[in-house]
């Protein structure tokens, strides 16, 4: 079975532009998280989409925002981008019911310049 | 709001010792998770603990969890170079799917 795929995997944008990353998750996985990871902060939850809603948003400003699409797939939005948005933008998926794993994809490398 | 408590941050070990790794979480939560990362790499699965008292073991990496004192462990046996790694603890909020992570540890093993 293929694992969370997530493109791109390196960026590079210049402050004040937008970006869009994109996470497909394991086949049959509904349930899609997104993290963002930097050396300062951590790893801190963004949100996460469960069929094509949102069920929980972290504390980021409303320029980080997402969606999810039927087939699961979800993309994050990030706007008027900073350079303290420059992270690594993990991407999760799990399973409906049972199995409580969280599965992670390989990141997506933003850097903001 | 749920805090994740883990340590220590960094942790040097020769090779063939022992060592544990600790992290606390604050409230109550109905699961537990271990994750390793490698340099530049994203987060590789270890364990999933959900009830008190449990107990992983995969090769020389062993994960308990005490839901009373809300502390969890990660202990290292006979460390070798392979292990070389940051690993995380995250805590799972109830009812959804947020995670809490640790500040992680980065693990040396020195030959």
């Amino acid at each position: 079975k293929a694992g969370v795929t997530q493109t791109p995997r390196y960026l590079i944008k210049t402050r004040g532009q937008q970006v869009t990353l994109s996470c497909s998750p394991i086949s049959g996985h509904r349930s899609v998280s997104w993290y963002q990871q930097t050396p300062g902060q951590g790893l801190q939850f963004l949100f996460e989409y469960f069929s094509e809603t949102q069920r929980n948003k972290g504390n980021f400003p409303g320029r980080f925002s997402g969606r999810q699409f039927s087939n699961s797939r979800s993309e994050m939005n990030v706007s008027t981008l900073e350079l303290g948005d420059s992270a690594l933008y993990l991407c999760a998926s799990r399973p409906t019911g049972g199995d409580s794993e969280q599965y992670f994809g390989p990141g997506t490398r933003l850097t903001v310049t | 709001e749920l805090k994740v408590e883990q340590n220590p941050l960094f942790l040097s070990m020769q090779e063939g010792k022992n060592y544990t790794i600790y992290c606390n979480y604050s409230t109550t939560s109905d699961r537990l998770y271990w994750y390793r990362q490698d340099p530049g790499k994203s987060l590789e699965s270890l364990f999933v603990l959900l009830s008190n008292g449990a107990v992983k073991q995969e090769g020389r990496l062993m994960a308990s969890l005490d839901t009373k004192a809300r502390l969890s462990t990660l202990h290292i046996t006979a460390a070798v170079h392979d292990l070389s790694a940051t690993y995380f603890c995250a805590v799972g909020d109830f009812g959804n799917e947020k995670l809490t992570f640790g500040t992680g540890t980065r693990l040396t093993i020195i030959p």
